[in-house]
Parts: structure tokens; sequence; C-alpha cells
């Protein structure tokens, strides 16, 4: 198995432009979360999602991120306008939840984003 | 709301000793998950270790071993025979049990381990 993709795994843009970041969770996983980590902040759980449909988008910073999940096998974090303070790692992680039991969590190798 | 700590920014070890690594975590919960996840210079975030609040027994899993204090909300990392490799950022991670929770894991802030040739 591939693992978890994600792409770019780089990205410098200028302010104000609008950035797509991309995950392919693992084949099967019906789980997947998108994190961001700052050295301010840490590692935080920005959105997931189960079975496609987003269940808590409570850690997304405002109204400039977005994210989507059209399929079982792709999920975008959009940022639109995207600002300096945006600049961070961002994660995409899948895995297979069923009911309570623990599945572990598998991370992508994650998108630095830059915003100049 | 769950919170995870880690009071140490940074540690380190001189190769072959054993170090521990610090994890205290706030919760009204009884049962729920804990695991430790390395992060090399790559950014690859890896599972180490993770630990089932109802099990007594702490996990171990080769070179890693767990302390885990479930009265006292504490739940250590100890690294045996420390190797080059071992180098990387450290976290702890909380997980609730249950369907609403899914899989959410709450992080805490990292501890830097460096190893000593």
């Amino acid at each position: 198995d591939a693992g978890v993709i994600q792409s770019p795994r780089h990205e410098v843009t200028e302010m104000g432009q609008e950035v797509t970041l991309r995950c392919k969770p693992i084949s099967g996983h019906n789980s997947l979360f998108w994190y961001r980590q700052t050295m301010m902040r840490g590692l935080e759980l920005l959105i997931y999602f189960n079975n496609n449909v987003p269940i808590d988008d409570s850690g997304m910073p405002e109204d400039r991120f977005s994210a989507k999940m059209p399929n079982a096998s792709f999920s975008t974090l959009k940022i639109q306008p995207s600002e300096p303070r945006d600049s961070a790692v961002y994660f995409c992680a899948s895995s297979l939840f069923s009911g309570g039991s623990y599945n572990e969590q598998f991370f992508g190798p994650g998108t630095r984003l830059t915003v100049l | 709301a769950q919170t995870v700590t880690q009071s140490q920014p940074e540690m380190s070890v001189q190769e072959a000793e054993t170090v521990t690594l610090s994890c205290t975590y706030d919760t009204s919960e009884s049962d729920y998950y804990l695991f430790w996840y390395k992060q090399p210079p790559s950014r690859q975030m890896i599972l180490v270790i993770r630990q089932e609040a109802y099990k007594q027994q702490n996990a171990t899993e080769n070179r890693f071993s767990v302390n885990f204090q479930k009265a006292a909300k504490s739940f250590s990392l100890k690294i045996s025979d420390s190797q080059l490799g071992d180098a990387a950022m450290y976290f702890c991670a909380y997980r609730s049990p249950g369907h609403n929770a899914g899989n959410m894991l709450t992080f805490g802030g990292g501890t830097r381990l460096m190893v000593k040739p």
C-alpha cells in the first residue's frame, strides 16, 4: 500500500492567492483528518470526515478555510485568500473507523505551505 | 475538552542509554487511548506505541515502553538503548472512545529528543 498521499509536498504562494492541498487516503479507510502544525500552536485538528461526511470542523480557523471530500479516495483543503499566518505544515491522516474501537491513524508526509 | 501536556520541550540522551519522556493529560473520561508518535526530520508522523486505558499492563514495543499511571493521568515513554535514529520530535496524543469522537486525536506540544554519539 502506498500509504496516505499528499500533494504538493511544498507550496510557496503570495498573500491573497488561492491554495489547494490534496489528499488521497489509504484504500479502505473511512475516516480522514486534516491537521495543521506550527511552531506556535503545535499539531491542531482542523476537520475530520467519516464516510466522506464532515463530522467536526470546529478546528477550521476561519471562513477562508474549506475542506471537501467528494469521494472515499480524495479530499481537498482550500485556503482562499491565503495569508502569511497560514504558513504551516498541513497533514492529512486516514484510519478505519468502526464504532468505538481503536484503529491507528496513518499520516501522510505533509505539505509545507509558505505564504509570502 | 481534553488537554495533553508535555513539559519537556527538549531532552538529550547518550547513545545506548535510557531516556524517559513525560506526558500528562486531563480528562473526565474513564476509557480512552493514549499514543506516542515520532516525527523525524522527514516530518513523517510514525506511531511508536499505544495504550488502552482499561489495560493495567504497560505497553511495550521492542526498545519502547510506557509507564501508564491512570490515577495520576501520566503517560511517559521510555526509550532503552537509545540509537541515533531515535532523534526526533515525540508527540503524546489522546483519543476519546465512542462514536461521537471518531478517531480524533489531541496532541501535546512535543518533545525534541537529541541523541549524542
